[in-house]
């Protein structure tokens, strides 16, 4: 059964890039889309971007000027780098897995469990 | 873009009553990308239904969902007290895709 493992840094000052990394243990890398995805507290779901594993990525156009969603095969592994953040960018940050419909993502069937990160001076 | 709209903002019923969860979209989307996410208190989310009517893997038979062009449904038969938590629709269709619902909330009184 496939995990996703999150890691990265939950404490950043204003202006600092945000950088996680999400593990992909016990399933299939390839087939399927690969995402971020944050929850600031008390608030609802936001899309960032997502990826697959050629590299191929979509971002949120709110974002998209700051974001970059990298992926490295031969680890199983993918990144999240988030410029000059804010306390805006205060959230739970989840990485995720798309199952695909005709090459493309059409739900999320696996979730991390979220990494806090915080955003204060 | 397509924005999707989610109402009401919160729903207070009484266990074994019905519940009816709207998603509406801006435009006119594909229903095998429109899916019904349920969130409880410090857990991720998880499926309960894909392409608008399909039930996820284990998700009880009283979870439903329903529609077409830029209506969308979500209900909930006979609400249990475990179905207390907020309901996101997300879409894949338009642009940007992966794009949430703002969300509803249902409580059980």
């Amino acid at each position: 059964q496939v995990q996703l493992q999150q890691w990265g840094a939950g404490l950043l000052k204003p202006s600092e890039t945000l950088s996680l990394t999400c593990g992909v243990f016990g399933g299939s890398f390839s087939g399927y889309y690969w995402s971020w995805i944050r929850q600031p507290p008390g608030k609802g779901l936001e899309w960032i971007g997502e990826i697959n594993h050629s590299g191929s990525a979509n971002y949120n156009p709110s974002l998209k000027s700051r974001v970059t969603i990298s992926v490295d095969t031969s680890k199983n592994q993918i990144s999240l780098k988030l410029t000059s953040v804010t306390a805006a960018d205060t959230a739970v940050y989840y990485c995720a897995r798309a199952a695909l419909l005709y090459q493309i993502p059409y739900f999320i069937d696996v979730w991390g469990k979220g990494t806090t990160v915080t955003v204060s001076s | 873009e397509v924005v999707l709209t989610q109402s009401p903002g919160t729903l207070s019923l009484s266990l074994g009553e019905r519940a009816t969860l709207s998603c509406r979209a801006s435009q006119r989307i594909s229903s095998s990308y429109l899916v019904w996410y349920q969130q409880k208190p410090g857990q991720a989310p998880r499926v309960l239904i894909y392409g608008s009517s399909s039930r996820a893997t284990g998700i009880p038979d009283r979870f439903s969902g329903s529609g077409s062009g830029t209506d969308f449904t979500l209900t909930i038969s006979r609400l249990e007290p475990e179905d207390s938590a907020v309901y996101y629709c997300q879409q894949y269709a338009g642009v940007p895709r992966g794009t949430f619902g703002q969300g509803t909330k249902v409580e059980i009184k």
